[in-house]
């Protein structure tokens, strides 16, 4: 059975820190990874996927990548703001049988001091 | 292009009363997932849809617990008889075949008396 852990549960920083989510997975047969932001009473936002074939992926101030062999991956946040605020959670697909839901870390709670 | 859809934001029933939730995919989405995201906690998946076939449902209680996705479209999830911890928010979420990128509804939060 798949487990994903994620740490630290929670993060405070100042603004403009640089830092690092990680995020690792029992079985490392899986096909990608992502990495999802959940805002308080809303759902959850897709940041970014990464394919088992790829070690990272970029988009703006986020830099995910994922070492499949050691199971664990990180996200990368440069020039936190306090607009990052905010639980970011990483999951893996299930495999097989045509069923691909995911299986949620607990999340970390970030908040960016202005 | 519209965003999956869930109904209603919020609910509150007493314990052993029963309730429903509606989601709405994204037009032409042939999967749905429903999830259940426990306070302080990941969701997790509770049963998994192509077109109007259960394709897991492993992870469902299905003692209490049911749901539909007739004509291949709309989906709803049922609870009879609730428990207080039911108590969740509810995620609806679709993606056009399963293998890509799902997206998520805002979800329905639970709270059960």
């Amino acid at each position: 059975k798949q487990e994903v852990t994620q740490i630290p549960a929670a993060l405070s920083v100042p603004e403009g820190e640089n830092l690092v989510l990680n995020c690792s997975f029992t079985d490392s047969a899986i096909y990608n990874l992502q990495w999802f932001r959940q805002d308080p009473g809303k759902g959850l936002t897709s940041l970014l996927l990464i394919q088992s074939s790829q070690r990272e992926q970029t988009s703006g101030r986020l830099n995910a990548s994922l070492d499949k062999s050691s199971g664990r991956s990180t996200l990368y946040i440069a020039a936190s703001q306090p607009g990052d605020s905010a639980t970011y959670l990483c999951a893996v697909p299930y495999s097989g049988g045509g069923a691909d839901g995911l299986t949620f870390g607990k999340g970390t709670h970030l908040i960016i001091q202005p | 292009e519209a965003g999956v859809a869930q109904s209603p934001r919020y609910k509150i029933i007493e314990k052993r009363q029963s309730v429903a939730f509606w989601c709405n995919p994204i037009s032409g989405h042939a999967t749905l997932y429903w999830y259940q995201q426990i306070l302080g906690q990941g969701p997790k998946l509770l049963i998994q849809f192509q077109n109007n076939g259960v394709v897991d449902d492993s992870q469902l209680p299905k003692d209490r617990f049911s749901a539909e996705r007739l004509k291949g479209v709309d989906s709803t999830l049922k609870i009879q008889p609730a428990k207080l911890e039911d108590s969740a928010v509810y995620l609806c979420a679709s993606s056009s075949n399963a293998g890509t990128r799902a997206f998520f509804g805002q979800g329905t939060r639970l709270t059960v008396v």
